[in-house]
């Protein structure tokens, strides 16, 4: 159980483009899904949490204009990388939670790989 | 912020020994994670301690939460060759009117033939 999911796993656009990654829950409803980013050979950075129907909450130093996060439902949430440039390039990971704070137990995707060009 | 220091950074050791591995800060957290990153994956919750103290096993893994609050150790007995990979520490605390969560820079262990 807990299984999550991400959409695509691996993506190559062109500067100035725009990228929608998807975080789906597969067989739970995840009332919190948090989103991250790892650089290579270093650790995950939380970006921001998104509790479904509500605005994310951005962790200090992350652009909300530039990553939008939408959390429509209790399965999916996405992140939108707008105006990709590539300092944008990385790893983005989500994760899922029952619970509504990062204390509780949260289960991750499988990442997804972008590329900006 | 909180700040985890994870060592070792990196450890190269042969089949069957046992690794140990640990995170340390200034800081008090009211959690400890420990996860496991396969290349390309995200990742994967090992074990998580709740109570100071509290050492718990999943298998050939075994976690301590420290009793100040500030450190937490790993261990894998036996080690296999699946048992390749990076692992990290996590650590959560709550206060203030605010709930955070900060990752150590991972172990990668490594096994030799």
């Amino acid at each position: 159980g807990a299984v999550v999911s991400q959409h695509p796993s691996r993506v190559i656009c062109k500067s100035g483009t725009s990228v929608k990654i998807e975080c789906r829950s597969l067989d739970f409803q995840a009332t919190t899904m948090f989103w991250y980013r790892q650089f290579p050979k270093q650790s995950l950075m939380l970006m921001a949490t998104s509790n479904e129907g509500s605005k994310a909450t951005y962790e200090q130093g992350v652009e909300k204009d530039k990553f939008l996060i939408n959390h429509a439902s209790l399965t999916l949430s996405t992140l939108t990388v707008t105006s990709a440039h590539p300092e944008d390039s990385s790893f983005y990971i989500c994760s899922a939670s029952f619970g509504l704070v990062l204390t509780d137990t949260q289960y991750f995707g499988p990442g997804t790989r972008l590329t900006v060009l | 912020g909180q700040q985890l220091n994870q060592s070792p950074q990196s450890m190269f050791i042969q089949e069957g020994e046992d690794v140990s591995m640990n995170c340390t800060s200034s800081s008090i957290f009211n959690t400890w994670l420990w996860y496991k990153q396969d290349p390309g994956e995200g990742p994967v919750l090992l074990i998580a301690l709740y109570k100071a103290g509290e050492l718990t096993s999943n298998g050939r893994l075994t976690a301590q939460f420290g009793t100040t609050r500030k450190d937490s150790f790993l261990n894998i007995s036996a080690s296999i060759p699946s048992d390749v990979g990076i692992y990290f520490c996590a650590g959560l605390y709550s206060g203030g009117g605010a709930d955070g969560l900060t990752f150590g820079k991972g172990t990668h262990l490594i096994i030799q033939p």
